[in-house]
C-alpha cells in the first residue's frame, strides 16, 4: 500500500523567503506526480503535475523536482509572498489511484 | 467552463440521520470521484465511476455508504446512518478522458454531533 508523508506539518516565514515543501513515497512504481494547494473552505487546485519520466517541473515562481528511485519530491516557492499561504498536498498516482499526503500548511507573514 | 459543483457546502446532521451529497462535474468529464477527507489528513477516495459504472469502491463503507451516478453525469453520494467518525468534508472530482489531471469542487463539510 502506498504511503504518502508530508514533512513539516505546517511552516511559518516571514514574507520573501523561499519555500521549501518536502514529500516521501513508500512504492516509486508510480505514473505521475502531483502538487495541490487547498485553501480553508475550498477545493484542491492542481498546481505541478509531473510524470515519472521527468525530474522537474516548473510554472512561474513554483518548481517541482522527483526522484523516483528515493520516493522522494520537492516542491519550492520562491520568494513567498501572503497570498501563498495555504494548504499543500502532494499526491502520488499507481494503479489509476490518487493517493495523498497530508498536507503542509504554510502561512506567510507579511 | 465552469467547475465541479458540490451542494450543499455545509451539513450538521445528528448521529444515526441520514444525509446525501450532490456533485455536478465539469461537462464532458466521463470519470467521477467521491473522496473523504478528515481534518488534518489527505483526501481519501470512496469511489470512482466511469460514465455511470463503478470502477473502484474498495474503500467505501458499503454498510452506510452508498453512491450513484445515473446517466453518466450528476452524482449522489448518501450516508445513512451516519456516525461521528462520518465528520469530513467529502470532496467531488471529475476527469476528461484523455488526462489524468483531476478537477475537485469546493467540497461539502459534514459535521455529526
Amino acid at each position: 500500500k502506498q504511503e504518502v508523508t508530508q514533512i513539516p506539518a505546517a511552516l511559518s516565514v516571514p514574507e520573501g523567503e523561499n519555500l521549501v515543501l518536502n514529500c516521501s513515497f513508500t512504492d516509486s512504481a508510480i505514473y505521475n506526480l502531483q502538487w495541490f494547494r487547498q485553501d480553508p473552505g475550498k477545493g484542491l487546485t492542481s498546481l505541478l503535475l509531473i510524470q515519472s519520466s521527468q525530474r522537474e517541473q516548473t510554472s512561474g515562481r513554483l518548481n517541482a523536482s522527483l526522484d523516483k528511485s528515493s520516493g522522494r519530491s520537492t516542491l519550492y516557492i520562491a520568494a513567498s509572498q501572503p497570498g501563498d499561504s495555504a494548504t499543500y498536498l502532494c499526491a502520488v498516482r499507481a494503479d489509476y489511484k490518487l493517493s495523498f499526503g497530508a498536507g503542509t500548511t504554510v502561512t506567510v507573514r507579511a | 467552463e465552469a467547475g465541479v459543483a458540490q451542494s450543499p457546502r455545509y451539513k450538521i446532521i445528528e448521529k444515526r440521520q441520514s444525509v446525501a451529497f450532490w456533485c455536478n462535474p465539469i461537462s464532458g468529464h466521463a470519470t467521477l470521484y467521491w473522496y473523504q477527507q478528515i481534518l488534518g489528513q489527505g483526501p481519501k477516495l470512496l469511489i470512482q465511476f466511469q460514465n455511470n459504472g463503478v470502477v473502484d469502491d474498495s474503500q467505501l463503507p458499503k454498510d452506510r455508504f452508498s453512491a450513484e451516478r445515473l446517466k453518466g453525469v450528476d452524482s449522489t453520494l448518501k450516508i445513512q446512518p451516519a456516525k461521528l467518525e462520518d465528520s469530513a468534508v467529502y470532496l467531488c472530482a471529475s476527469r476528461r478522458p484523455s488526462s489524468y489531471e483531476q478537477y475537485f469542487g469546493p467540497g461539502t463539510r459534514l459535521t455529526v454531533t
